[in-house]
């Protein structure tokens, strides 16, 4: 299965400030077909986890630009400028260009 | 607007079977392939099982393979997942997907005697 490494585990941020969360897989996500299928999600406490962003940068539906998805290969990040409070929670990434679907095991959001 | 709902859950003897269903609403159900996510508690999230759009093909992780049947009736936009031989770690909350973007608000199940 492909290891999604995904750091750090903890992130303090102060309101205003910017995030950075990476993740890195044990192989290149990048599939036959030319695409990667390279996600993440934010899960706040107590809810389940929402689509932020899809294959690398895209934005889903109604998520902010303050948020935004790079990366290639093997190693991706999410950035956060100007966090606000309903940023905090868990973020994962998640790959689905091998079988079977993989998660990184998060990073927590916190204020500093 | 696009709802998944799961029903089902809750506390299920170590060995014994429960089944969880998921009523998708807002989009055409038959046009998606489907998905079982869980999270065990103060875990991160594990892909269970997948789906194709007519459910001739299935997806299964290792730790339920042989033990979980994903299925799903379009006539009725329902996902379901029959869960047997459950151990105390399939304890978790189980959502529902549409792959990616989607996915409902989740439902316990606890394996415990």
């Amino acid at each position: 299965d492909v290891v999604m490494t995904q750091t750090p585990v903890s992130l303090p941020v102060s309101l205003g400030g910017q995030a950075s969360i990476s993740c890195r897989s044990s192989q290149s996500l990048v599939h036959s077909n030319g695409n990667t299928y390279l996600h993440w999600y934010l899960q706040k406490p107590g809810q389940s986890p929402q689509l932020l962003i899809y294959r690398v940068s895209n934005r889903f539906s109604g998520v902010p630009d303050r948020f935004s998805g790079s990366g290639s290969g093997t190693d991706f990040t999410l950035k956060i400028s100007r966090v606000e409070p309903e940023d905090l929670g868990d973020y994962y990434c998640l790959q689905s260009t091998h079988f079977p679907p993989t998660f990184g095991s998060g990073t927590k959001l916190e204020i500093k | 607007e696009v709802q998944l709902v799961e029903s089902g859950g809750g506390l299920v003897q170590p060995g014994r079977s429960m089944k969880l269903s998921c009523a998708a609403s807002g989009f055409t159900f038959s046009d998606y392939y489907m998905a079982w996510v869980r999270q065990a508690p103060k875990k991160g999230l594990e892909w269970v099982a997948s789906i194709s759009y007519e459910g001739s093909s299935t997806y299964y992780g290792d730790s339920v393979k042989g033990r979980f049947t994903i299925s799903r009736d379009n006539a009725k936009s329902t996902l379901y997942l029959q869960m047997n031989s459950l151990r105390s770690e399939d304890t978790a909350t189980y959502y529902c997907a549409r792959p990616q973007g989607y996915w409902g608000q989740g439902v316990m199940v606890t394996v415990s005697s």
